[in-house]
């Protein structure tokens, strides 16, 4: 059974900190990382994909890989309340069907004003 | 990124009954289609993978003949959800992706469909 995990949280920062989150996959062989934010009620909404080791930045947000350790995270710079979410971290499942992705249960973050 | 639609949004019906939700890519054509369950609390479960012009591809766990998939064009495939019972109230999100994002593994999300069932 291929595994997504996070720890639930939730996760509490003041703003203006820095955010971070960690993920882990039971799947060597796979390639394809993403990290998306869900807000209460809503569908989820992509934030960072990483396919290499090391790190990646995109404004506030950098995701670092390391595929030796199985595992994948999220820092989040300058959070701000906005930033308030479930943060899903997803990982696409090669064995299954084709492009189909294997999310965990995601850390809820609350950055307090 | 591209825009996926999903109607209706929020959806109460009566055991027993069939209820049907339909997921649009808007501006580009999907190939793929896929649909995902999540309960409260829970994370997101693939339930089936929908394929333009052939049948869908269930999950284990997931009966085909009670969640009917039909994805008939390169932008709409449904979901159906037959003889629906109080245990199949969730949150129903439908994501798609073209052939040239798949090994990207780039899913865009519809907004998703709640069903409670009375």
């Amino acid at each position: 059974q291929k595994e997504v995990e996070q720890n639930s949280g939730p996760l509490s920062v003041p703003e203006g900190a820095i955010a971070s989150l960690n993920c882990t996959y039971s799947d060597r062989v796979s390639q394809s990382f993403f990290w998306y934010r869900q807000y209460s009620g809503k569908s989820p909404e992509l934030i960072m994909s990483i396919y290499s080791n090391g790190d990646k930045e995109d404004g506030r947000f950098t995701a670092q890989l390391n595929k030796a350790s199985q595992y994948v995270s999220l820092l989040i710079r300058d959070s701000q309340p906005s930033d308030s979410a479930t943060y899903l971290c997803a990982v696409r499942n090669y064995g299954g069907s084709q492009g189909n992705l294997i999310f965990g249960k995601g850390t809820k973050l609350s950055v307090k004003p | 990124g591209a825009v996926v639609s999903q109607h209706p949004s929020w959806v109460i019906c009566k055991s027993g009954t069939s209820v049907k939700i339909e997921c649009r890519s808007l501006d580009f054509q999907a190939t793929t289609m896929f649909w995902y369950r999540q309960f409260p609390k829970q994370s997101l479960m693939l339930m089936a993978t929908s394929n333009e012009g052939s049948k869908a591809t269930y999950e284990q766990g997931v009966e085909k003949d009670k969640f009917l998939i039909n994805h008939a064009s390169l932008t709409l495939s449904t979901l159906t959800v037959t003889s629906a019972h109080p245990e199949d109230s969730s949150f129903y999100i439908c994501s798609a992706t073209t052939g040239d994002r798949e090994e990207t593994g780039e899913l865009f999300f519809g907004e998703g469909s709640r069903l409670t069932v009375l």
